[in-house]
């Protein structure tokens, strides 16, 4: 089975770029959809967006104008680029895996979170 | 606000059985697989149940999952100290386009 490990700036300033990388080890990132998911202080889970390892991906409607994930299938990385950050944007930020080929199964496999604070 | 509604706490003692809700849509739980988390106090969620009422391996079967048109359950049976923490159910959504949606999360107290 896969693990994920997030990585990325902890703080960021407001209007800024959001950006972090998650590293899949223990497997190949192919035949896989990688998610990004957010959960702020105190709050729900949010589901920011895929990619597929061919590159396709699809967004939440409520964050698609500002978010951008991205593959890098040579390192075993995907990461997430958010745009124009604000103070709502605090929160832990997950990686996560749903295996292609077993869909059915869900995001299985989930990072460990990292935390980050938009704050001047 | 969430796509998917979720009482906020829920709570039983040692050896009952609890179930929590699950409330959407036609276009989410009423048309799509439901899912739910179990997420421990300072962890990543772990998937819990998967389509609908399927268990991954080493998830004890005191844990169940069910649906009925719009609405799913989890019910926990035998109910342990370890058990408390918080419940998410989820979906996929196909309204807009294909993402998915969770519920706004359940506090379970094992008192």
């Amino acid at each position: 089975q896969v693990q994920l490990q997030e990585s990325g700036p902890g703080l960021v300033k407001p209007s800024e770029t959001l950006s972090l990388t998650c590293t899949v080890s223990g497997g190949s990132i192919s035949s896989y959809y990688w998610s990004w998911i957010r959960q702020p202080p105190g709050k729900g889970l949010e589901w920011i967006g895929y990619i597929y390892y061919s590159g396709s991906t699809n967004y939440n409607p409520s964050l698609k104008s500002r978010v951008t994930i991205s593959v890098d299938t040579s390192k075993n990385q995907f990461s997430l680029k958010l745009s124009s950050v604000t103070a709502a944007d605090t929160a832990v930020y997950y990686c996560a895996s749903q295996d292609a080929n077993y869909y059915y199964y869900g995001m299985d496999v989930w990072g460990q979170g990292t935390t980050v604070t938009v704050s001047s | 606000q969430s796509v998917l509604t979720q009482p906020p706490s829920a709570s039983g003692t040692p050896g009952q059985r609890v179930t929590i809700s699950c409330s959407g849509s036609s276009s989410n739980i009423g048309s799509n697989y439901v899912y739910w988390y179990q997420q421990l106090p300072g962890t990543a969620p772990k998937l819990l149940i998967y389509r609908n009422n399927q268990r991954p391996s080493g998830v004890p079967d005191r844990f169940s999952g069910s649906k009925s048109g719009t609405s799913a359950s989890l019910a926990i049976s035998g109910l342990r100290s370890e058990d408390e923490a918080d419940y998410y159910c989820a979906a996929w959504d196909d309204s807009l386009s294909v993402y998915w949606v969770f519920g706004g999360g359940t506090k379970l107290t094992v008192l």
